[in-house]
């Protein structure tokens, strides 16, 4: 069965920090990868996607993310924090075929907070 | 463009009460997912419905239940409610049933059982 792991609970960076959220997955082939972004009180938000190709992909809001097939990763980074990136983490993996239920496996999340 | 919306935002039930949540699609997207989100989880899919069919179902028991409607909007049933139930429900909209997985997501229902 799929499963995504997010070593990490909770981060604590400073703003202008760079960041590194980790994500592992378990998956029979090479699931399409995504990263979601939620604030309190808000539904998620795609931050970026893996499909295939280039294993460095880009998002909105400045983050990257790097597909690692050999340790089965997708890391999500970001060169400078800003206090408005404090927010829950989800890495989440899918099917790698149109044509099926859009399920999605989310990881447990990583909670960043981001110190003045 | 309108996004997901969901309703209603709150509310509160007693274990074996049933509960009705409903979903508005985005503009233009026919496919149709929920998903219950427990305290310090990920979200984990419940259902998705394509064309008015359910096309896809998680780990969950049949007392949950839904609905889409031809306009596409959606309705989460869940019957028997018990204390495990409490948690977020998140609906997401999808451009077709043969897309990328890439889904926009609603702010949720957020359901207490006492």
């Amino acid at each position: 069965a799929q499963s995504v792991t997010q070593p990490d609970i909770h981060i604590t960076v400073s703003e202008g920090a760079s960041l590194e959220l980790r994500c592992n997955y378990s998956y029979g082939a090479t699931p399409y990868l995504f990263w979601y972004v939620q604030s309190p009180g808000q539904g998620l938000q795609l931050l970026l996607k893996y499909f295939s190709g280039d294993t460095l992909v880009q998002g909105i809001k400045g983050f990257e993310a790097e597909f690692k097939r050999s340790q089965s990763s997708f890391n999500l980074r970001k060169p400078s924090v800003h206090w408005s990136d404090a927010a829950e983490y989800f890495c989440a993996v899918g099917p790698p075929f149109s044509g099926s239920a859009r399920q999605l496996t989310f990881g447990s999340g990583t909670q960043l907070t981001v110190l003045p | 463009e309108t996004g997901v919306t969901q309703s209603p935002t709150h509310l509160i039930k007693t274990r074996g009460q049933q509960v009705t949540l409903r979903c508005s699609s985005q503009s233009g997207h026919n496919t149709v997912s929920w998903y219950q989100q427990a305290l310090g989880q990920g979200p984990q899919f419940i259902f998705q419905y394509y064309r008015e069919e359910e096309n896809g179902r998680g780990n969950f028991p049949p007392r949950f239940s839904g609905l889409q409607f031809p306009n596409y909007s959606s309705e989460l049933n869940v019957n028997a409610l018990e204390l495990d139930d409490s948690a977020l429900y998140l609906c997401a909209s999808s451009p077709g049933q043969a897309n990328t997985g890439e889904l926009f997501f609603g702010e949720g229902s957020r359901l207490t059982v006492l």
